[in-house]
């Protein structure tokens, strides 16, 4: 069982907007910045949240991140074919002392 | 370009160990904090290990923490993952991350694209 939750599966077709929740706690959502990961499949996660809200150069603006207390989203707008990949959340995790990530999301493209 | 390559992955028994490499390029080494990360086959990611760039700060997953050490040397810009008392729930795909600076501090920014554990008998 992943210390951060996130729901197993979302789904969405081209075009529509679709949100990711990630729920922790205040030892380390609540009290630490929150980072996102996209997995294509078969290939390596890459950065695509940091702090929050801040998006790496290279991110399309389509994806945003956003926090509030104990529990963070992704949100995507106008979904694509190519968005389909497992998005993982992330943070520091103060009463573990090491780095803990959510169990995963699945994201289908209809 | 910038760029990390595992290595040292492969089949093991239980109870055995198996070294990883990371070797760096494109970028300064010595000045980043690195990590490993694992997944095992069809799970999600799970963190095992951090070490700061002079290796003063090292942390541990307390799933490895006695059985795992992690290193550097910074002169050969590689990372290090040496893996004892291996189990079947090591089994997966390691991956060596790096740590951002500045803004992107604790951010993985850059992955290596794996290498394999598998523990059985």
């Amino acid at each position: 069982q992943s210390v951060l939750t996130q729901p197993p599966s979302a789904s969405g077709t081209p075009g529509q907007r679709v949100t990711i929740s990630c729920s922790g706690s205040s030892s380390n959502i609540g009290n630490n910045y929150v980072y996102w990961y996209q997995q294509l499949p078969g290939t390596a996660p890459k950065l695509l949240i940091y702090r929050n809200d801040q998006r790496p150069s290279g991110v399309p603006d389509r994806f945003s991140g956003s926090k509030s207390g104990t529990s963070a989203s992704l949100a995507i707008s106008g979904l694509r074919s190519e968005d389909e990949a497992d998005y993982y959340c992330a943070a520091w995790d103060d009463r573990l002392s090491g780095r803990v990530f959510g169990g995963g999301t699945k994201l289908t493209v209809l | 370009e910038v760029q990390l390559v595992e290595s040292g992955g492969g089949l093991v028994k239980p109870g055995g160990s198996l070294r990883l490499s990371c070797a760096a390029s494109g970028f300064t080494f010595r000045t980043y904090s690195m990590n490993w990360v694992r997944q095992a086959p069809g799970k999600g990611l799970e963190w095992v290990s951090s070490i700061g760039s002079r290796s003063s700060s090292i942390y541990y997953a307390d799933s490895v923490k006695g059985r795992f050490t992690i290193s550097r040397d910074n002169a050969q810009n590689s990372l290090y993952l040496q893996m004892n008392s291996l189990r079947a729930e090591d089994t997966a795909v390691y991956y060596c991350a790096r740590e951002g600076e500045q803004q992107l501090v604790q951010a993985f920014d850059i992955w290596g694209q794996g290498t394999m554990v598998t523990v059985s008998s």
